[in-house]
């Protein structure tokens, strides 16, 4: 089945700095890859997605990278911000129907 | 509103006690699951379900039962709950076809003493 590397474990920044989260799967039949964050006791919140068809997105200061033959995917937020301290989590997703595969999250910490 | 619901929010059990934790989705999707979040090791798929009456084993299915005779609800059953199914427990929703956004309920929070 699908296996989701997810790294770093935990990043700290400074304010105003870029941060940027990998992510590598297995399975070459996976086409869709979405970006989720969770603020402190909250739940999951998608922020952006890229499917197979598509290199790169971009949502403001968020972008999500898609490099298909290397099976890797990256977040990166710019001019980070408080706000953006959470938890993130990449997922995975193959045929319709089939799960979503999640890593093991990344928790951002932005200090001021 | 379009919202995912979990009931109950927060609980406290003993092992053995036979508990239900609700989930219903008012979007009229076809794939509903379950996940536990535990800490560094993120979220796990306990069990998922493409329609109705149509449910499969995630990752993590043992000590869990579930059941979908509606589109829109989707019971987690822990029959015999032990101090290792303490978690965070979220319910999921979305379209039948994976590429689009999946909706999360906002938590089970489940304690086993």
């Amino acid at each position: 089945g699908e296996n989701v590397e997810q790294h770093p474990s935990t990043l700290s920044v400074q304010e105003g700095d870029s941060a940027v989260i990998k992510c590598t799967y297995s399975d070459s039949a996976s086409n869709y890859f979405p970006w989720y964050k969770q603020e402190l006791g909250k739940r999951p919140q998608l922020i952006i997605d890229i499917r197979s068809n598509v290199g790169e997105k971009k949502d403001q200061r968020i972008a999500v990278t898609l490099n298909k033959t290397a099976k890797h995917f990256s977040l990166h937020i710019t001019e980070t911000q408080p706000e953006d301290s959470a938890v993130y989590f990449c997922a995975v997703g193959g045929q319709a129907g089939t799960a979503l595969i999640f890593g093991k999250g990344t928790t951002l910490s932005v200090s001021s | 509103e379009a919202q995912v619901t979990q009931n109950p929010r927060y609980l406290i059990t003993v092992t053995g006690k036979k508990l239900t934790v609700t989930c219903s989705q008012n979007m009229n999707h076809e794939y509903m699951s379950w996940y536990r979040q535990d800490p560094g090791l993120g979220l796990r798929q306990i069990y998922y379900s493409m329609n109705v009456e149509v449910t499969d084993k995630g990752d993590v299915p043992e000590g869990y039962k579930v059941s979908r005779k509606e589109k829109r609800n989707f019971p987690l059953i822990l029959e015999s709950p032990s101090p290792n199914q303490t978690s965070l427990y979220f319910c999921a929703s979305r379209l039948g076809g994976v590429l689009g956004e999946q909706f999360f309920g906002p938590g089970t929070r489940l304690t086993v003493l």
